[in-house]
């Protein structure tokens, strides 16, 4: 059954650094998102991508954070200049055929991000 | 504000004891209403998706149904394979594609 990537599964960082996750998404899907998930707290949407452009990014989502479609398969999210608040899992999610937005969402395993 | 609450936030069962899980929502306009399960240390795995009130869904042991304000995640007859949190979220009307996720619940079965 196709599946959504990440990698890596673990990133420990120094405060200030920057960091790329990235994100293989299933290949006939649309759709990608990423969602953040801090230790003990809520899975919180950060953004939505569709047609090579964000179509809706949370209050989280702001000037230090990024996202890219650099090829046809991988689809990444950069924080320019972490933050100890930075530290969570990442899960990157992918849905839906044009139209179909209401999908389920299929999520990979995350990335643990440690800022140190 | 569009919100989900999940209850209990934790549950203990013993191999074989039946119980529900509950998803309470409040959003605007709901276009759907996703049942994921989530292992320690791995993303959510996608369960059921519920689109409009009076709406069930079965997979083996698990079966989710709908109401305009909530959402029940029944087990029946749990194994110890069961064991892990389940997580409730909603996208709502309009142009957004977000899930709005609720705390989950974990649930424990016992042999």
């Amino acid at each position: 059954e196709p599946e959504v990537t990440q990698t890596p599964s673990h990133q420990v960082t120094q405060m200030g650094q920057e960091v790329i996750l990235r994100c293989v998404p299933i290949s006939n899907h649309l759709y990608f998102y990423w969602y953040r998930q801090i230790l003990g707290q809520k899975v919180e949407f950060l953004v939505s991508f569709y047609n090579n452009e964000i179509s809706e990014k949370s209050e989280i989502f702001d000037d230090q954070f990024s996202v890219e479609r650099p090829d046809g398969s991988n689809f990444t999210l950069k924080i320019r200049s972490t933050k100890l608040e930075d530290s969570a899992m990442y899960f990157c999610a992918s849905n839906g055929a044009a139209g179909s937005s209401n999908q389920p969402q299929h999520f990979g395993d995350g990335t643990r991000l440690s800022i140190l | 504000e569009d919100q989900v609450t999940q209850s209990p936030e934790a549950l203990r069962l013993q191999e074989g004891e039946s119980s529900s899980l509950n998803c309470s929502y409040t959003v605007s306009g709901l276009r759907g209403l996703f049942w994921y399960r989530q292992d320690p240390g791995k993303g959510p795995e996608f369960l059921f998706t519920l689109y409009s009130a009076g709406e069930e869904k079965e997979k083996e042991r698990l079966k989710a149904t709908l109401t305009k304000k909530e959402s029940f995640l029944h087990i029946t007859a749990p194994k110890p394979e069961d064991s892990a949190t389940y997580l409730c979220a909603v996208q709502g009307g309009g142009a957004t594609n977000k899930l709005i996720f609720g705390t989950g619940t974990l649930l424990a079965v016992q042999p």
